[in-house]
């Protein structure tokens, strides 16, 4: 049973658009919610996260929403670079419980010149 | 500053032998954790530590041994190894238990024949 899903194994986007991943997760007890980001070779690097309390947190180029009523997280990346091809996972926890951390499958995201 | 430094970066085994991962990191971290990664599959968590001498379960423990002599390293044992062991393999580290994000080394891509 998948508490955290990425229905999207795969997503392709024009360079300069807008690139939105999400993400669904079922126990309403997770109260914070993160992005990593991972290229080929290398270990997840953290992106972005929002705790429950907040329904939107922005940096920079990328915004994370959060959908409580719905169980939803959208991350969305504007304007979308050739260096955001990546896969990216999104993860939901406990706050202050690390090994309640769930992790998606992930969204291998291109970016098409 | 090196981060999270994980060896060996890839090892083929034999069904039964063993071998231990390392994981080191120069952060003074308190929080270390082991994931593996298959494919399709998201982020699951084998062990972690929330600081020297103490170590816990996580999500997929069977199979995997860990001690925690030092702060700086976490490392992984693989008493019998079985084809099921194969995968791409995660240290991470965070502050204090409950610190998110964690920060992730590049991984140890580990083949059982």
């Amino acid at each position: 049973d998948q508490q955290v899903k990425q229905n999207s194994p795969s997503l392709s986007v024009q360079e300069g658009r807008i690139s939105i991943l999400n993400c669904d997760y079922t126990n309403s007890m997770f109260d914070y919610f993160l992005w990593y980001k991972k290229y080929p070779a290398e270990g997840p690097t953290f992106l972005i996260s929002i705790s429950s309390i907040k329904d939107k947190n922005e940096d920079g180029r990328f915004t994370v929403f959060l959908n409580k009523s719905a169980k939803h997280l959208s991350l969305h990346i504007v304007p979308s670079q050739p260096g955001d091809s990546a896969v990216y996972f999104c993860a939901a926890s406990l706050m202050n419980r690390d090994d309640k951390i769930i992790f998606g499958k992930g969204t291998r995201l291109h970016i098409l010149p | 500053n090196a981060g999270v430094t994980q060896t060996p970066k890839f090892q083929v085994l034999k069904t039964g032998q063993s071998m231990t991962l390392q994981c080191a990191q120069d952060m003074n971290h308190e929080y270390m954790s082991w994931y593996r990664q298959d494919p399709g599959m998201g982020l699951r968590l084998i062990h972690y530590s929330v600081g020297a001498g103490i170590t816990d379960q996580g999500e997929v423990p069977n199979g995997y041994n860990v001690s925690r002599s030092t702060t700086e390293d976490f490392p992984l044992r693989l008493l019998s190894a079985a084809p099921s062991q194969t995968s791409v393999y995660f240290c991470a580290s965070s502050p204090r238990q409950g610190d998110q994000p964690q920060h992730f080394g590049d991984g140890t891509r580990l083949s059982i024949l």
